[in-house]
């Protein structure tokens, strides 16, 4: 059974560099062809990809925030961490990260609410 | 990227059939056979319900499919039940590793 869940603050100032973990189980990426994404979701609006890692430590960014992004994996902990430095409000999301299969999203996590306020 | 164009909701009774649109570009959804369609019911997370354009997971109904014809691809859901009520987000593959999702519709059954 795939599972997947997201961990980390629930409010972070302006500025302020947020770090996210996703802890998986059911698949390890370790194994040739998986993948793990992270995607966000601004309250009301649309889904927004972010990036990608893959089992051979590949890494891929949404170009509009390349520069603030950095993925990586602890594959020994089944984690995925995401860091996105200066924080601004319209950064406040629900993010989530998710397995890749093919070129679609096949099992997402529950998914963590960022508020970012001051 | 620009987010892909879907109506913001659609609505049918029960046993009926609806189809949500979904339109990119030449960039995203006419330029390859990789759009991906997900449910979410509010405040929970999204679930894959079909793949490569017309794919279904095991799991999801056959009431449930996918097409595509040029810039847009198409979700259409038959014998309309209340359960589907939900947000349905279109997402393509959009080159060079990147993805592109739609705005979402919220599905409402009458």
């Amino acid at each position: 059974q795939v599972t997947l869940k997201e961990s980390g603050p629930a409010l972070v100032k302006p500025t302020q560099t947020l770090t996210l973990t996703c802890t998986f189980s059911g698949f390890s990426l370790s194994t040739p062809a998986m993948r793990v994404s992270w995607i966000r979701q601004p309250p009301g609006k649309a889904l927004e990809w972010l990036a990608r890692i893959d089992w051979d430590d590949d890494k891929f960014y949404n170009t509009s925030l390349k520069t603030r992004l950095t993925i990586s994996k602890d594959t020994s902990k089944n984690q995925v961490v995401l860091t996105m430095t200066n924080m601004d409000p319209v950064d406040t999301a629900t993010y989530y990260c998710a397995r890749v299969s093919g070129v679609e999203f096949d099992y997402w996590g529950q998914g963590a609410l960022v508020t970012v306020s001051s | 990227q620009s987010a892909l164009t879907q109506p913001r909701s659609v609505s049918g009774s029960p046993g009926q059939s609806v189809t949500v649109s979904c339109t990119g570009t030449s960039s995203d959804v006419g330029g390859y056979n990789y759009v991906s369609w997900y449910q979410q019911y509010p405040g929970k997370a999204p679930k894959l319900m079909i793949y490569d354009v017309t794919k279904r997971p095991s799991g999801v109904p056959d009431r449930f499919s996918g097409s595509k014809s040029g810039n847009t691809a198409s979700l259409t859901i038959s014998g309309l039940q209340a359960e589907d009520e939900a947000d349905y987000h279109c997402c393509s593959y959009a080159g060079n590793y990147a993805w592109v999702f739609g705005g979402g519709t919220k599905l409402i059954v009458l």
